[in-house]
């Protein structure tokens, strides 16, 4: 099985902030990586696929790169929406889902 | 627009089995070449995926919960199907279903599938 390790778990950040999460894997990927934003109580959405694909209607802000076993996910300025949990997920072998990084406010 | 809804009991006994119903819109299961998927969230804790079946009935399993799950479709209903036999209490979570669509290609190993629209989800507790 592919095991995904996010980092870091809790990052606290204020509107304006560019902010970077990683995601790594225990075994290759090559591109076969998403990301996710789950607001609390709600459905999680598809932010990123294929490692750097927008999703539809996903604003410019949000950025993907990597590949092999190390991956970014980019905010490049926060905005008060952006304040959620955000998680990897691999789709290389089966799927499997990061632990997941939330950001909240400094 | 594409919709998914999940059903089925709030409340489930240990050693019981558990049955959730998703019904979609917006989607053929039949001839549009995508899948729905199910995935679940303990509270507080991570995401984890569960199983996928495909417009052809193909399906795919985790491997640490296949002996105990089974997915199946009704595309007259529109709806998937999935049991859990002999809950636990560790079971507790929301269950999301989620429609599985095309996200890149590879020659070896064919199409690439995410989950890209969810339902709400369901919130089922597993207890005595």
């Amino acid at each position: 099985d592919i095991q995904m390790t996010q980092s870091p778990s809790t990052l606290s950040a204020s509107v304006g902030d560019r902010v970077t999460i990683t995601c790594r894997a225990s075994q290759s990927l090559r591109t076969w990586l998403a990301w996710f934003q789950q607001i609390p109580g709600k459905a999680p959405k598809l932010l990123i696929y294929k490692t750097s694909t927008l999703g539809s209607g996903v604003p410019s802000r949000f950025s993907g790169s990597g590949s092999g076993t190390e991956f970014t996910l980019t905010i490049s300025s926060l905005q008060p929406d952006d304040f959620a949990t955000y998680y990897c997920l691999q789709y290389n072998s089966i799927w499997t889902f990061g632990q997941g990084t939330k950001v909240e406010f400094k | 627009q594409i919709t998914l809804k999940e059903s089925g009991p709030t409340l489930v006994k240990p050693t019981q089995t558990l049955t959730l119903t998703c019904t979609f819109s917006g989607f053929s299961l039949t001839s549009d070449e995508v899948g729905v998927g199910w995935i679940r969230q303990p509270p507080g804790k991570a995401l984890e995926w569960l199983v996928v079946i495909y417009w052809n009935d193909d399906k795919r399993y985790s491997p640490s919960l296949r002996s105990r799950l089974t997915v199946t479709k009704d595309t007259s209903k529109n709806q998937v199907v999935l049991t859990m036999t002999n809950v636990d209490p560790v079971d507790t979570a929301t269950y999301y279903c989620a429609h599985s669509s095309r996200a890149g290609y590879d020659a070896l190993t064919g199409h690439r599938y995410v989950f890209d629209i969810w339902g709400q989800g369901t919130m089922v507790t597993v207890s005595s």
